[in-house]
């Protein structure tokens, strides 16, 4: 079965700050990557997805992550964070050809001030 | 396109009461899921269904049923609620096998007293 990792629980930025949250994973084959965002009180929303290809994958509100298959990794940066990006982040993984059993990691908290 | 449905939004039980939490997509999605959220732990998947007449146990199954008598339906049932069933629950749904993303409902916050 597979695992994720996410190291920062809790992180505190400025605004206009860079972003890069770590999610490492563990899983020996094949695997679909996934970052999502929650607002506060909304549901789980798509930040961007990593299915195969380009290793460097962008997604919504300027956000992007990176695999690295030998370091089963997929952080998540943002060159500049807003206040409004304020939320919770979960990676997560599915190995490929069971999109509906999607591991999560613990999620990071993200607080941006002004 | 009201995508992933979930009722009720709040419920109050007291331990030993049963509910169904309501779970309904109109995307025709194949795959749809039950995860419950908790502070620290992230989501758990509760159980999964990858078809109408096809479930199975997640990583969190104890303590709930599920069925899939439609491909629009997934209602998830507490048999007999306790305080740690106290939890965030959402419903998930995604339309493809191999490289599907899930799109989740707004969630249902129970309460077992």
């Amino acid at each position: 079965a597979q695992s994720v990792s996410q190291h920062n629980h809790h992180v505190i930025l400025s605004e206009a700050a860079s972003l890069e949250l770590g999610c490492n994973y563990s899983y020996g084959g094949t695997v679909n990557l996934f970052w999502y965002v929650q607002y506060p009180g909304q549901h789980l929303q798509l930040l961007l997805k990593y299915f195969s290809g380009d290793p460097l994958v962008k997604g919504i509100k300027g956000f992007e992550a990176e695999f690295i298959k030998s370091k089963f990794s997929f952080n998540l940066r943002k060159p500049s964070v807003q206040w409004s990006d304020t939320a919770e982040y979960f990676c997560a993984v599915n190995a490929a050809g069971t999109a509906s059993k999607l591991t999560f990691g613990t999620g990071t908290r993200l607080q941006v001030t002004l | 396109n009201a995508g992933v449905t979930q009722t009720p939004k709040f419920q109050v039980l007291k331990t030993g009461q049963s509910m169904t939490l309501q779970c309904a997509q109109d995307m025709n999605h194949e795959y749809m899921s039950w995860y419950r959220q908790d502070p620290g732990m992230g989501l758990r998947l509760i159980h999964y269904s990858v078809g109408a007449g096809i479930t199975d146990q997640g990583e969190v199954p104890n303590g709930y049923n599920v069925s899939r008598s439609t491909t629009e339906d997934f209602p998830l049932r507490l048999l007999s609620a306790a305080p740690s069933q106290t939890s965030v629950y959402f419903c998930a749904s995604s339309y493809g096998s191999y490289h599907g993303e899930l799109f989740f409902g707004e969630g249902s916050r129970l309460t077992v007293l």
